[in-house]
């Protein structure tokens, strides 16, 4: 079975803080996603990445950015928390690159940003 | 016009009905479609993927409707723990970059 880990389950932050939210999967997949999802908003993209060092931009890039330095860990970093931050961010991974196929998420990260 | 849409609800249903959802996509080339569960303050979690066949998983169908881009779940003799919201996804754009909607609320009561 897949395993899709964030590092943690709940989160408080304060406005402007630097904020890294990890997750890591062991399945040896190649792309890995953070999504946002907020009420009435449904799940928003973030950013992905497909390989090591790749990076792209989702919907929602703004206010955040990822770091990829080993395959199965994805990183996602708010570089100034603001409150519009507040929110789950989920991690998800799936295989094979550059194709459909199914997500593996982790249980989420709430954070709250004060 | 969002990608992907569906209804949101909530579905209320009693035990024992049958109740079925739409997704309606907007990108003629996706081939592959999902359905996802997400219970309350819980990840989502892959319930079927979507054939052009269709498919079945005991009470649980999926299709496919390409003529009109849509896809379909119907759930017979709905149980108290099928209260959830179920998200469809599917690539966007020419990409595979999965999409989701925005989900459809289903509360079972007895």
């Amino acid at each position: 079975d897949v395993k899709v880990t964030q590092s943690s389950r709940y989160l408080v932050k304060r406005t402007g803080e630097k904020v890294f939210l990890e997750c890591v999967q062991d399945m040896d997949h190649e792309n890995m996603f953070w999504y946002r999802q907020d009420p009435g908003l449904g799940l928003r993209l973030i950013y992905f990445s497909y390989d090591v060092k790749m990076k792209e931009k989702g919907d929602i890039p703004e206010g955040y950015s990822v770091s990829r330095e080993k395959k199965e860990r994805f990183s996602l970093i708010l570089e100034s928390a603001s409150t519009n931050q507040t929110s789950m961010y989920l991690c998800a991974s799936s295989q094979p690159p550059r194709g459909p196929s199914p997500l593996h998420f982790g249980n989420g990260t709430r954070l709250t940003v004060t | 016009r969002k990608e992907v849409e569906q209804d949101p609800g909530p579905f209320n249903v009693p035990e024992g009905a049958t109740v079925a959802f739409n997704c309606t996509y907007s990108n003629s080339a996706s081939q592959s479609f999902f359905w996802y569960r997400q219970d309350c303050r819980k990840e989502p979690k892959l319930l079927m993927s979507v054939y052009s066949s269709g498919n079945e998983d005991g009470r649980f169908t999926a299709q496919l409707n390409r003529a009109s881009q849509y896809i379909s779940l119907l759930i017979r003799d709905s149980k108290l723990s099928d209260s959830a919201t179920y998200l469809c996804v599917t690539p966007s754009g020419g990409s595979y970059i999965p999409t989701f909607g925005r989900g459809t609320s289903l509360i079972v009561h007895p």
